[in-house]
């Protein structure tokens, strides 16, 4: 079966620090994945994808695949209270659908 | 700007009643949308994926029955909750992959919060 697993948090992180998100999957025959954050009643945003091992940076934001270790990671830097969300790990196997992880609840700390 | 828009963004109906939720597609077509239903505190549960043009293909565990579902077009996806009741109440989102760079990165709709009395 294929899971995807992130750390549920809470996690909390001081302003202007690097919040640093985790996420493992047991497929690897996982080739897409992706960072999702939502706010406390609001659909899933997308914020990130990535299918090549390494770091892909955008803004604040740097998602890091490692497919030897089966890891995912999002960091945030200079982190500001509206990154305070749950952010969503999510695995595709090719065939458009994902499969998620159940999501990180992350607060900022002002 | 939104690629997925959901209508209604919330309802109220009575036990008993069907409940229409309408996904569209904007300036994008889909022969595949995704429904989801979200309990409080709790993570998205896929319920089905929608194929335009053919059946849908449902969760296990997921009432196909009781959970409508028609992809009549590349543009628009519907989920008919039938005879809804209090355990239905839920926030249904809908979402579409839209292929620019991997073919399966997945745009959500603004969610359906239904409450049932």
């Amino acid at each position: 079966q294929k899971e995807v697993e992130q750390n549920s948090g809470p996690l909390s992180v001081p302003e202007g620090a690097i919040a640093s998100l985790n996420c493992t999957y047991s497929d690897r025959g996982s080739q897409s994945f992706f960072w999702y954050r939502q706010y406390s009643g609001k659909s899933p945003e997308l914020i990130m994808f990535i299918y090549s091992n390494g770091d892909k940076e955008d803004g604040r934001f740097t998602a890091q695949l490692n497919k030897a270790s089966q890891y995912v990671s999002l960091l945030i830097r200079d982190s500001q209270p509206s990154d305070s969300a749950t952010y969503l790990c999510a695995a595709s196997f090719g065939n458009e659908k994902l499969t998620f992880g159940t999501g990180t609840r992350l607060t900022i700390i002002p | 700007g939104a690629v997925v828009s959901q209508h209604p963004s919330w309802v109220i109906c009575k036990s008993g009643t069907s409940v229409k939720i309408e996904c569209r597609s904007l300036d994008f077509q889909a022969t595949t949308m995704f429904w989801y239903r979200q309990f409080p505190k709790q993570s998205l549960m896929l319920m089905a994926t929608s194929n335009e043009g053919s059946k849908a293909t449902y969760e296990q565990g997921v009432e196909k029955d009781k959970f409508l579902i028609n992809h009549a077009s590349l543009t628009l996806s519907t989920l008919t909750v039938t005879s809804a009741h209090p355990e239905d109440s839920s926030f249904y989102i809908c979402s579409a992959p839209r292929g620019e760079v991997t073919p399966d990165t997945q745009y959500f709709g603004p969610g359906t919060r239904l409450t049932v009395l």
